[in-house]
């Protein structure tokens, strides 16, 4: 099956500094979700990107699907302590299909 | 609008008893889903039901087994219990119109197995 890499596994950043995550598949997606798991929570869903180039703001989140529609990635300006947590990628199969989730990026953020 | 619920919240068993998770699906949504995350690790898909059948399954053994009720709530059964079977559990819910909103996660159940 489908399976997706996520970079970097872990960063620790200063409050106010930016954060950056990228999913990457070696095969085209037909979309992609995106998902925030808080410490001892469970996954959030933030958003969906299903065009090629696709670009979709969510306040400080920027989320991009790629050209290729073969990697995507997630952008926060500058950070809070509110956006520490774990950020997932996942691929959807079908509608209302299983999700196969990345590895995930865990953010840290210090004041 | 009461999201998923999941009970019981935390868990202990012992090696080879058996266990059952309990699950209500998001109001309006018919489609459960069941994912295992082990500590650090993404979640892993184990079935998924709709319509009170297995539609899907991920690569779990037959010892994972499920139910749908016709209320839509959801159970996951794990048979012969080993150490490494110690994970949260998540259930998640959606429905077939639905599917760029997302799924919606429940609090999970914490299971240990000492």
């Amino acid at each position: 099956g489908q399976q997706v890499m996520q970079i970097p596994q872990y960063q620790h950043v200063q409050e106010g500094e930016d954060f950056t995550t990228y999913c990457n598949s070696s095969t085209t997606l037909s979309n992609i979700q995106w998902y925030k798991q808080r410490p001892g929570g469970h996954p959030v869903f933030l958003i969906q990107l299903v065009k090629s180039g696709e670009v979709k703001k969510q306040k400080r989140l920027t989320f991009q699907f790629g050209e290729a529609k073969k990697n995507s990635s997630l952008h926060i300006t500058a950070t809070q302590t509110t956006d520490v947590g774990t950020y997932f990628c996942a691929l959807r199969a079908g509608t209302a299909s299983k999700l196969t989730f990345g590895t995930g990026t865990r953010l840290q953020v210090t004041l | 609008d009461a999201g998923v619920t999941q009970s019981p919240t935390h868990l202990i068993k012992t090696r080879g008893q058996q266990v059952t998770l309990r699950c209500s699906p998001k109001s309006g949504h018919d489609t459960v889903s069941w994912y295992q995350q082990a500590l650090g690790q993404g979640p892993q898909f184990i079935f998924q039901y709709y319509e009170e059948e297995e539609r899907q399954r991920g690569n779990f053994p037959d010892r994972f087994s499920g139910h749908q009720f016709p209320n839509y709530s959801s159970e996951l059964n794990v048979n012969a219990l080993l150490l490494g079977d110690s994970a949260l559990y998540l259930c998640a819910s959606t429905t077939p119109g639905q599917g760029r909103e997302g799924y919606t996660f429940g609090s999970g159940t914490r299971l240990t197995v000492v």
